[in-house]
C-alpha cells in the first residue's frame, strides 16, 4: 500500500538548473495537489490537478509548472531554478476532504 | 492574506496534561475543518476532522472544537503524550472548491 510516493526525496540544484519532482498515488484519487513548506509559512499550495489533462495555479505558482498526463501522476517542474525556491515540498493527492501526502522532497538550490 | 492563522508557532506541556492548540480563519465560505500531524521527515498526516455543521468532534484523546461565529478552532489533547511531539497544522476547506488551506503550524513538545 504505497499510497503518495515523491520523487527524489533530496535535490540540490544550481541556480538556473531544471529539474522535475515526480508524484505518483495508487489510490484513484482526482484531484492532486503540490505544496511547500516553509518555516513559519505553513503548507502553500503551488499548483493543482482535479483531474487528469488539468491543471491550476495555487497561492504561490510563479517560477513552476506542472503537467497531469496520467491520473496516477502529477509532475512539478522547476524551469530555472532560484534560491528562493529552496524548500520542501509536499505532495497530496485527496479523497473527499482528507489530503494524504507524500515524504515530501527536500530542495535546495545554491 | 493568511485565511487560515495558527498564532503561535511553538507549544511546551507537560506529560498527562491537556494540549490545546488554536487555529483562526477569515474565509466565511470553508466548510470543512482538518488537523494535520507531522513528523520531521515525514509527510502530514490526517488526524482529525469536524463539518460546519457541527461544533464538536470527538475521537479517543482528541477533540476539535469549532466556534463559527469567532471563525475560531481548537484541538484539545488530553491526556498529552511524549509521543504527541510534532508540528501540528490547521487546514480549511470549502468543499465546493476541494482546496486545502492550511496555517502556519504549531510545534507541540510534550515534556515528561
Amino acid at each position: 500500500n504505497a499510497g503518495v510516493t515523491q520523487t527524489p526525496k533530496f535535490r540540490v540544484l544550481k541556480t538556473g538548473q531544471s529539474m522535475t519532482l515526480l508524484c505518483a498515488q495508487d489510490m484513484n484519487h482526482e484531484y492532486m495537489y503540490w505544496y511547500r513548506q516553509d518555516p513559519g509559512m505553513g503548507l502553500r499550495l503551488i499548483h493543482y490537478s482535479v483531474g487528469e489533462g488539468t491543471t491550476a495555479k495555487g497561492e504561490v505558482p510563479d517560477g513552476y509548472n506542472v503537467s497531469r498526463l496520467k491520473k496516477q501522476n502529477f509532475l512539478l517542474g522547476l524551469e530555472s531554478a532560484a534560491p528562493s525556491q529552496t524548500s520542501v515540498y509536499f505532495c497530496a493527492s485527496i479523497q473527499g476532504t482528507e489530503a494524504f501526502f507524500g515524504q515530501g522532497t527536500r530542495l535546495t538550490v545554491v | 492574506d493568511q485565511q487560515v492563522k495558527q498564532n503561535s508557532p511553538s507549544l511546551s506541556v507537560q506529560e498527562g496534561r491537556i494540549s490545546i492548540l488554536n487555529c483562526d480563519y477569515t474565509n466565511s465560505m470553508f466548510d470543512y475543518f482538518l488537523w494535520y500531524k507531522k513528523y520531521p521527515a515525514e509527510g502530514p498526516t490526517f488526524l482529525i476532522s469536524i463539518s460546519s455543521i457541527k461544533d464538536k468532534n470527538e475521537d479517543g484523546r482528541f477533540t476539535v472544537f469549532l466556534n463559527k461565529s469567532a471563525k475560531h478552532l481548537s484541538l484539545h489533547i488530553v491526556p498529552s503524550q511524549p509521543g504527541d511531539s510534532a508540528v501540528y497544522f490547521c487546514a480549511a476547506s470549502n468543499q465546493g472548491a476541494q482546496k486545502l488551506v492550511f496555517g502556519q503550524g504549531t510545534r507541540l513538545t510534550i515534556n515528561p
